[in-house]
């Protein structure tokens, strides 16, 4: 069974960095085609698609946030880890983390994290 | 990057009625090399995470009841539920990972009349 969850602080301030983690099991991110993505929702609006990262160490991220953005994995802890830096209020919200397959895209998802940025 | 539209924004729907959602890119999503088009269908249901439903235009995930299908080509694309059921309540959203970065449409709210 493939089952990823979300874990990180529930509140920064404005100008830290926020850094979350990606436990996964049921597969491994060392098989060709594999990948952990991670998408972000601010309260009550819609899915924005953050980063991804996949076996063979390649990234990719939004463009409006890459300066912001980095995603790393640890095969084996079974971890994929993103930190974003310079956290502002616009940046509250549920932060979900999902394995990626070439085939069926996002199928499996996290229950989500949710991070408020408040002074 | 590609750009995500999605119509309509919200979609009152009776029970047992059929309905429908569109989505559209900005670029096509055909992959010629594989003979794929990568555009997917998740659900978010109220309080929930989302779900995959539709992969690659027209597959449905595991589990997924055979009221949901996906259809379209290039740049043009709808989601049919046949018949909608109580459960079938929350926000669609249509997503396309034919290139980097990939990206969301804005989501579609449909609930009942």
């Amino acid at each position: 069974q493939v089952t990823v969850r979300e874990s990180g602080p529930a509140l920064v301030k404005p100008t830290q960095t926020l850094t979350l983690t990606c436990t996964f099991s049921g597969f491994s991110l060392n098989t060709r085609g594999m990948c952990v993505s991670w998408v972000r929702q601010p309260p009550g609006k819609a899915l924005e698609w953050l980063a991804l990262i996949d076996w063979d160490y390649d990234q990719y991220y939004s463009s409006s946030l890459k300066t912001r953005l980095t995603i790393s994995k640890d095969t084996s802890e079974n971890q994929v880890v993103l930190t974003m830096t310079n956290m502002a209020p616009s940046d509250t919200g549920t932060y979900y983390c999902a394995r990626v397959t070439p085939v069926d895209g996002l199928d499996v998802w996290g229950q989500g994290t949710t991070v408020t940025v408040s002074s | 990057d590609i750009v995500m539209t999605q119509t309509p924004l919200s979609l009152p729907v009776t029970p047992g009625e059929p309905a429908s959602i569109s989505c559209r890119s900005s670029q096509s999503l055909f992959d010629s090399g594989d003979g794929h088009t990568y555009l997917d269908w998740y659900l978010q249901k109220p309080g929930q995470s989302p779900q995959l439903l539709i992969y690659r235009l027209s597959y449905r995930a595991s589990g997924v009841p055979d009221r949901f299908s996906g259809s379209g080509s290039g740049t043009d694309f709808t989601l049919t539920i046949s018949r909608v059921e109580t459960e079938d309540i929350g926000v669609y959203y249509c997503m396309q990972r034919m290139e980097f970065p990939f990206t969301f449409g804005p989501g579609t709210k449909v609930d009942i009349k």
